[in-house]
């Protein structure tokens, strides 16, 4: 079964330190790739997708992720965080040459930037 | 009202109880889903609505009935439920099925707690 790996469950940092968080996933397919970000009493939002092309995608927030097809990997990165970025990050998943029609996610990094 | 809303934003029921959550979206989107994120595990889905029919049932306890009327509504009901169903239970909609470039726009979640 396809299953998404965050292996950061839990990532503190000062102001203006670099982040990334580290995405695998498993499916051997074609694959549409997500990463969602849920602050304090927020919704899920999306952060950044990647259907295609480029395999380096930039998103909202100075946020950008690069898909490593060889590595099965979808890591999200930002080179200088801010306070305002803590929060809970969650890569997702979508297999698209099956019949699954939804996002299979990862069980989300926590972020504390500390000011 | 924008975006996706969910009512109730809590809920406390016994075991015997029977409640209905309810999700609307008001983005003109064709398919709804049901997700269920519990403490500690990655976001699960639930099922998922195409143009009003089931696409899919992630193995769902029977305990768990959808109902979607129309494309803006999404129902989940609720009878005899366990405390190990106590989690937040968020609803998504999207313009297509995922595995299209459809991004899923997710509502605020209810918290349920099952007594």
């Amino acid at each position: 079964a396809q299953s998404v790996s965050q292996h950061n469950h839990h990532v503190i940092l000062s102001e203006a330190a670099s982040l990334e968080l580290g995405c695998n996933y498993s499916y051997g397919g074609t694959v549409n790739l997500f990463w969602y970000v849920q602050y304090p009493g927020q919704h899920l939002q999306l952060l950044l997708k990647y259907f295609s092309g480029d395999p380096l995608v930039k998103g909202i927030k100075g946020f950008e992720a690069e898909f490593i097809k060889s590595k099965f990997s979808f890591n999200l990165r930002k080179p200088s965080v801010q306070w305002s970025d803590t929060a809970e990050y969650f890569c997702a998943v979508i297999q698209k040459d099956t019949g699954r029609r939804a996002l299979t996610f990862g069980s989300g990094t926590r972020l504390q930037v500390q000011p | 009202e924008t975006g996706v809303t969910q009512t109730p934003r809590h809920l406390v029921m016994g075991m015997t109880n029977k409640k209905s959550l309810k999700c609307e979206q008001h983005l003109g989107h064709n398919a709804m889903y049901w997700y269920k994120q519990s403490a500690k595990k990655p976001l699960e889905l639930m099922f998922v609505y195409n143009f009003k029919e089931q696409t899919e049932n992630n193995s769902v306890p029977s305990r768990f009935s959808p109902e979607c009327p129309n494309s803006s509504h999404l129902f989940l009901h609720l009878h005899t439920l366990q405390p190990e169903d106590s989690a937040l239970y968020l609803c998504a909609s999207s313009q297509g099925l995922a595995g299209g470039p459809h991004e899923q726009y997710f509502g605020p979640g209810t918290r349920l707690t099952v007594t």
